[in-house]
């Protein structure tokens, strides 16, 4: 069945990096990108950026700009969110979630139909 | 950047009853491209409406959306005991994307 298996969770100090994988199966990859949303404890859903599985292109909230990388690789289905220069409000669950349709022809935003289960980032000293 | 304000912030309601949710944009959505995702305590979110209107595959017609421009709404006939969650609304008219605040549903 189609499904997005996210990475476990993660600890780290401020200042580091944490990278987060997103394997997506039951589906042609390329045809698809991805949006990545997290949601601090308590709060509500915060969108991030997405990627093209299918070129690469990336279009990041503003927020996120100079921060945040959005990778792909196609031979494993897998992709990818980087986020560097860790805060203690960077502390929540970080999912990935399918939203771009690049089938046959250029890539158009779409809702997010399938999500990942979740990858819960610590931040702390 | 297009801000989604959803409200009320939360409704409390009984089994049965309905429940009618908004979400109002600061400028007009092209194409009634509007999502409505429920969210569950623990769980990731799952969509239930797309196009403003259109129910997601499996997703019961007591849930049903309307509205377009700047006005949106979601609306639950009768509250099954399973419907109480969270629900969040989402524009995509726009290649930087933006969720509401969120709706909390919960039992009276």
């Amino acid at each position: 069945q189609v499904q997005l298996v996210q990475s476990g969770a993660e600890m780290k100090k401020p200042g580091a990096s944490v990278k987060v994988s997103c394997k997506a199966s039951g589906y042609t990859f390329i045809d698809y990108g991805f949006s990545w949303v997290r949601q601090a404890p308590g709060q509500g859903l915060e969108w991030m950026g997405w990627i093209s599985a299918h070129n690469g292109d990336t279009n990041y909230a503003q927020k996120f700009q100079g921060r945040v990388t959005m990778t792909t690789d196609t031979s494993t289905s897998t992709a990818y969110m980087e986020l560097r220069s860790l805060r203690s409000d960077d502390t929540a669950v970080y999912y990935c979630a399918r939203g771009l349709n690049c089938s046959g022809g250029p890539c158009y935003v779409r809702p997010f139909d399938i999500w990942g289960q979740g990858t819960m980032v610590t931040v702390s000293s | 950047e297009i801000v989604l304000t959803q409200s009320p912030g939360t409704l409390s309601l009984s089994p049965g009853e309905r429940a009618t949710l908004s979400c109002r944009a600061s400028q007009s959505v092209s194409s009634n491209s509007l999502a409505w995702y429920q969210q569950k305590p623990g769980q990731a979110p799952s969509l239930l409406i797309s196009g403003a209107s259109s129910r997601a595959t499996g997703i019961p017609d007591r849930f049903s959306g309307s509205g377009s421009g700047t006005d949106f709404t979601l609306t639950i006939s009768r509250l099954e005991p399973e419907d109480f969650a969270v629900y969040y609304c989402q524009q995509y008219s726009s290649a930087l994307l933006t969720f509401g605040g969120g709706t909390k549903v919960e039992i009276k």
